[in-house]
């Protein structure tokens, strides 16, 4: 079983429509989590962290269930420039960051 | 944020040459700096962790002996893929840690995308 599961997608949706991402994570120990987006050929970036009171920034919300080891992440009214892959990423006590291999977002005129 | 910096952003060489890639924190000190691997549709793995001035911590089934890492200062980390062959073709991105920044945020470089013939 894989550390960090993610659905790979891919989404495709039209502009302005709300998506949603999953992700579980096996190791109950993790301690911080992460949402990072990816673009074709370009390093991961930073999206948002995501904290167990739930987080929002603009038009991105990230939950996180720490007794189903499961976080998620919301996007309303998507944008072109949303399309990228989306990797949920798990910190382990070592401070060892854990990648999913992503779920691909195609946001459509 | 912070500023990491790899250098070469891509590379292209023969089978059997070694291969070296430079990872620089640009306005911050890193204590710690990761190497990973990531081949076509797969994710990041990690290969490696290193703190400046020790050894570095390799991850199971990455060969410290074919990827040789030094972290010699606290802006500079090399990778050495030493004997490279076509499997190691991949994109290799480090990330830096620490410094005036918290140990929980990794700072990515642009990463370097190696193709060995």
């Amino acid at each position: 079983r894989k550390e960090v599961e993610q659905d790979p997608g891919p989404f495709n949706v039209p502009e302005g429509a709300t998506v949603a991402f999953n992700c579980t994570y096996s190791n109950s120990a993790s301690q911080s989590f992460f949402w990072y987006r990816q673009d074709c050929r370009k390093e991961p970036k930073l999206l948002m962290s995501v904290y167990s009171s739930g987080n929002e920034d603009g038009r991105f919300t990230a939950q996180l269930n720490r007794a189903s080891q499961y976080i998620s992440l919301l996007i309303r009214d998507s944008k072109l420039s949303d399309s990228a892959t989306y990797l949920c990423v798990v910190m382990d006590s070592s401070y060892k960051l854990i990648f999913g291999s992503g779920t691909r977002l195609l946001v459509r005129p | 944020g912070a500023v990491v910096s790899q250098h070469p952003s891509w590379v292209i060489c023969k089978s059997g040459t070694s291969v070296k890639i430079e990872c620089r924190s640009l306005d911050f000190q890193a204590t710690t700096m990761f190497w990973y691997r990531q081949f076509p549709k797969q994710s990041l793995m990690l290969m490696a962790t290193s703190n400046e001035g020790s050894k570095a911590t390799y991850e199971q089934g990455v060969e410290k002996d074919k990827f040789l890492i030094n972290h010699a200062s606290l802006t500079l980390s090399t990778l050495t893929v030493t004997s490279a062959h076509p499997e190691d073709s991949s994109f290799y991105i480090c990330s830096a840690s620490g410094g005036r920044f918290s140990t929980d945020t990794q700072y990515f470089g642009p990463g370097t995308r190696l193709t060995v013939l």
